[in-house]
């Protein structure tokens, strides 16, 4: 079945210590994005990228990375510079250009111990 | 960053009314999309809208472009226990490359 994959569902870190959200994708999309989402409150973008091996700061990319090598692959590392990095963190693909409806991976849930 | 202004912020609703919500911006849109969301899941892509005007339903809803492009307006008719969850409008800027703005949702409760 095509779709979006987020792994693992549930994280837990340690506070000094980086950490790497996995984002799969097979539906061919060219535009991958990754959100976070704090408790009562809606999304807000940390990165995205349009194509392979180009990506642009969101609103909140403090104390965060990413890399996009793979078309089907977009990681996002939470860095140990990020001070407050629990949250649900939500990885999206969309087509890009023209078909621009965006589709959601089922999250994962970071929570530094 | 942009940011969408999504009213009412939460509704409690008998089982059998009609809900509406809406989205506003300052800026001009040129898609909105609208995504229910349950708890502990990723959001699910409702309705997608391109054009001003556009009317789009999808079952018990439906969704309008406002005409000027700088609203959009999701209604559900005759709701269910099993709408309950948070509605995020979304939309993208005009030549904001492709990059999705949230509203900050609305949450529904439905009462038996």
């Amino acid at each position: 079945d095509g779709g979006i994959t987020q792994s693992p569902k549930y994280l837990f870190r340690k506070e000094g210590q980086n950490v790497t959200l996995s984002c799969e994708q097979n539906l061919n999309h060219d535009a991958m994005y990754w959100y976070r989402q704090d408790p009562g409150q809606g999304l807000r973008l940390i990165y995205y990228s349009q194509i392979v091996n180009d990506f642009q700061k969101g609103d909140i990319a403090e104390g965060y990375s990413v890399s996009r090598e793979k078309k089907e692959s977009f990681p996002l590392t939470v860095t140990s510079a990020q001070k407050n990095p629990t949250a649900f963190y939500l990885c999206a693909s969309s087509k890009g250009q023209g078909m621009t409806e965006a589709f959601f991976g089922q999250g994962t849930r970071l929570t530094v111990v | 960053g942009q940011q969408l202004n999504q009213s009412p912020q939460s509704m409690f609703i008998q089982e059998g009314e009609d809900v509406s919500m809406n989205c506003t911006s300052s800026s001009i849109f040129n898609t909105w999309l609208w995504y229910k969301q349950d708890p502990g899941e990723g959001p699910v892509l409702l309705i997608a809208l391109y054009k001003a005007g556009e009317l789009t339903s999808n079952g018990r809803l439906t969704a309008q472009f406002g005409i000027t492009r700088k609203d959009s307006f999701l209604n559900i008719s005759a709701s269910i226990p099993s709408d309950v969850g948070i509605y995020f409008c979304a939309g993208i800027l005009t030549g904001g490359g492709n990059k999705l703005t949230f509203g900050t949702g609305t949450q529904l409760k439905v009462e038996l």
